[in-house]
């Protein structure tokens, strides 16, 4: 029963299109994370939601959107793709107790 | 401006002996550190946390040390096996609450 899902776990798009990722997790907890990996391999934040509410935007552009419909859940919408978008986005959620990060797999998306 | 670093992009080492990843970090606010284990194709799973009131802690063949004067924490994995070739992040953040802050991961390639 995986933890935190991710959908779809590859994505092939054009420049200039708009695409989603979902994010699901089943662990309960309260806080939910966007993160990319780069193909200099750093994961980096880019959003941290707590119970539905944003607490972290770091300097992402704004065609980057979460949407937060429900504290399980934590979708990432991009708006007019560029090729410097190519990267996996990884989702995460946190447990309060010890602040462990709980991962998805990954979702690779590449901008042709 | 990297406050987590680690400087060894790869590390080999043979079965059964020891395998030491090391990791510097710059912001003297963190105090709570941890290690994460990614496989290809997968997110990155949990390893092993140590808080700043710490200077060791042990799991099984895992075991973290913390040097707070010198800002640096290091991974001791004995022995070592071949299933533990992976990339190991180490990751850093101010309290258990906030966002992980992420090296930029070592490949620990374990042959037999």
């Amino acid at each position: 029963d995986t933890a935190v899902s991710q959908t779809p776990k590859y994505l092939v798009t054009q420049m200039g299109n708009d695409k989603s990722i979902k994010c699901e997790q089943n662990l309960g907890h309260d806080t939910m994370y966007w993160y990319k990996q780069d193909s200099k391999k750093f994961l980096k934040i880019m959003f941290s939601y707590n119970n539905k509410e944003l607490i972290i935007n770091e300097t992402v552009p704004n065609r980057f959107s979460p949407k937060s419909p429900d504290k399980a859940h934590l979708n990432l919408h991009i708006n007019s793709l560029e090729l410097g978008d190519s990267a996996v986005y990884f989702c995460a959620s946190r447990s309060a107790g010890t602040g462990e990060l709980f991962f998805g797999e990954g979702s690779r998306l590449t901008v042709l | 401006d990297q406050q987590v670093k680690q400087n060894s992009p790869s590390l080999s080492v043979q079965e059964g002996r020891i395998s030491i990843l090391n990791c510097d970090y710059t912001n003297s606010m963190f105090d709570y550190f941890l290690w994460y284990k990614k496989y290809p194709a997968e997110g990155p799973t949990f390893l092993i946390s140590i808080s700043s009131i710490k200077d060791k802690n042990e799991d099984g063949r895992f075991t973290v040390f913390l040097n707070k004067s010198a800002k640096h924490l290091s991974l001791h994995i004995v022995p070592s096996q071949p299933g533990d070739s992976a990339v190991y992040f180490c990751a850093a953040s101010r309290q258990a609450g906030t966002a992980l802050i992420f090296g930029k991961g070592t490949t620990l390639s374990v042959s037999s």
